[in-house]
């Protein structure tokens, strides 16, 4: 039983370049999320989705975008990566209700 | 804006000691009132309250919700040493988005 799955799990990046990490979930949830977890700053809202198709902005989207084609995968892209999203990122889905945290993805950006 | 606040921002006790977790919360649409539990990576969920008063047990824990105060508090007694993690409180301010509090470290020494 996978629950919420993320790859990739670590990565270092230059600044600039690009990069996509994929969170895929096996539970039918509707609602799918990305947060970025910052020391002493808890969780916070990137980008979420309500349904296949969909996508909202949430707390800070600025420098990352997202895509939701298939209803079990959840994109976040970064097109030119900078030193301030060095942070590990969350991968969440929901029913609504309960949301269930992928293992995260630390990354670098040097 | 929402806002979610948690205390202490981070302890320190001794196996078999109680803890008491403080999360106070300003949102415009009050919905649900979820802890988590944090580790290593990713967080796992306690609990979900939605009505004052209720007090919700797991074990030697345990959470209850004020909603005129606008406060929750989540117990552990009889610590253990895998207690220690980072414990988060996050609000649903409508049906699709959670904001999270910073978090409380809790450290059990043996």
């Amino acid at each position: 039983n996978a629950g919420v799955t993320q790859t990739p799990k670590f990565r270092v990046l230059k600044t600039g370049q690009s990069m996509t990490l994929l969170c895929a979930q096996d539970m039918n949830h509707e609602y799918m999320y990305w947060y970025r977890q910052d020391p002493g700053m808890g969780l916070r809202l990137i980008h979420y989705s309500v349904g296949e198709g969909t996508t909202a902005k949430g707390e800070v989207p600025d420098g990352y975008n997202v895509s939701r084609l298939k209803k079990q995968n959840f994109l976040l892209g970064l097109e030119s990566a900078a030193p301030s999203q060095t942070s590990v990122y969350f991968c969440a889905s929901a029913r609504p209700g309960i949301q269930y945290f992928g293992a995260g993805t630390r990354l670098s950006v040097l | 804006e929402d806002k979610v606040v948690q205390s202490p921002l981070s302890l320190v006790v001794h196996e078999g000691d109680t803890v008491t977790l403080n999360c106070s919360y300003e949102v415009t649409n009050f919905r649900s009132l979820l802890w988590y539990k944090q580790e290593k990576k990713a967080p796992t969920f306690l609990f979900m309250l939605t009505s004052s008063g209720i007090e919700k047990k797991s074990g030697r824990l345990s959470s209850i919700l004020d909603k005129k105060e606008l406060f929750s508090i989540l117990n552990i007694t009889a610590t253990q040493t895998g207690d220690s993690a980072v414990y988060l409180c996050a609000v649903y301010p409508n049906d699709y988005k959670l904001s999270f509090g910073a978090g409380t470290t809790v450290t059990v020494r043996a």
